[in-house]
């Protein structure tokens, strides 16, 4: 069964890049990962979600290796207000798993 | 357009008793998960509905139950309360083509708190 595993939290200064890394060394053939944002008194906010190599959008990349066990989110240029919990989560089919999360903490 | 709207948001019971908690998607959305989350566990998924029929389900006793209406909108009954039931739970709606891959959108959550 797919599990993914991230550190439980990480400190980095604003105008920083930062990237959490996420294990999942069980990834199935037609398993997605995908990262969400969540705030304190909120529900968690879809950021990115990728299959493998690198995907970007407006406020963060994704980076995938070749042989799909980890990826890499990362976000550049921090401020303030990017301090929230992480998650990463590895779906498929009928499958939906989320790591524990890693709580990101930006210093001014 | 609205967003995920669950209620009560804050509730406490004692244990034994049963409580259910509403989750109302986004206009549009078929698909309805639910999701406990505790500081130790993090997000742990609980079910899908999908019209009105339960897809996908976690790894939670009987106990947890659901149940999605014709209007997509979807209730989440715990019965028999246990202290280890104090959590945040969020309700999720999508366009359900696929829970693994489909965006999620999250409500704020209710907040159970079990005495």
């Amino acid at each position: 069964l797919a599990k993914t595993t991230q550190p439980i939290s990480m400190d980095s200064y604003e105008g920083q890049e930062v990237n959490i890394t996420c294990s999942h060394n069980n990834i199935a053939t037609n398993d997605y990962i995908t990262w969400y944002q969540q705030f304190p008194s909120q529900g968690p906010r879809f950021i990115i979600q990728g299959y493998k190599t690198k995907v970007t959008n407006e406020v963060a990349s994704l980076f995938i290796p070749a042989d799909r066990k980890s990826s890499t989110l990362s976000l550049p240029r921090v401020s303030l207000s990017d301090t929230a919990v992480y998650y990463c989560l590895v779906g498929g089919d009928d499958k939906i798993i989320f790591g524990k999360g890693t709580r990101l903490h930006i210093l001014p | 357009k609205a967003g995920v709207t669950q209620t009560p948001r804050y509730l406490i019971k004692t244990r034994g008793q049963q409580v259910t908690l509403s989750c109302s998607p986004i206009s549009g959305h078929r698909s309805v998960s639910w999701y406990q989350q505790t500081p130790g566990q993090g997000l742990q998924f609980l079910f899908e509905y999908f019209s009105e029929t339960q897809r996908n389900k976690g790894n939670f006793p009987g106990r947890f139950s659901g149940r999605q209406f014709s209007n997509s909108r979807s209730e989440m009954n715990v019965s028999t309360l246990e202290l280890g039931d104090s959590a945040l739970y969020l309700c999720a709606s999508s366009l359900g083509r696929r829970i693994g891959t489909d965006t999620q959108y999250f409500g704020p959550g209710t907040r159970l708190t079990v005495l």
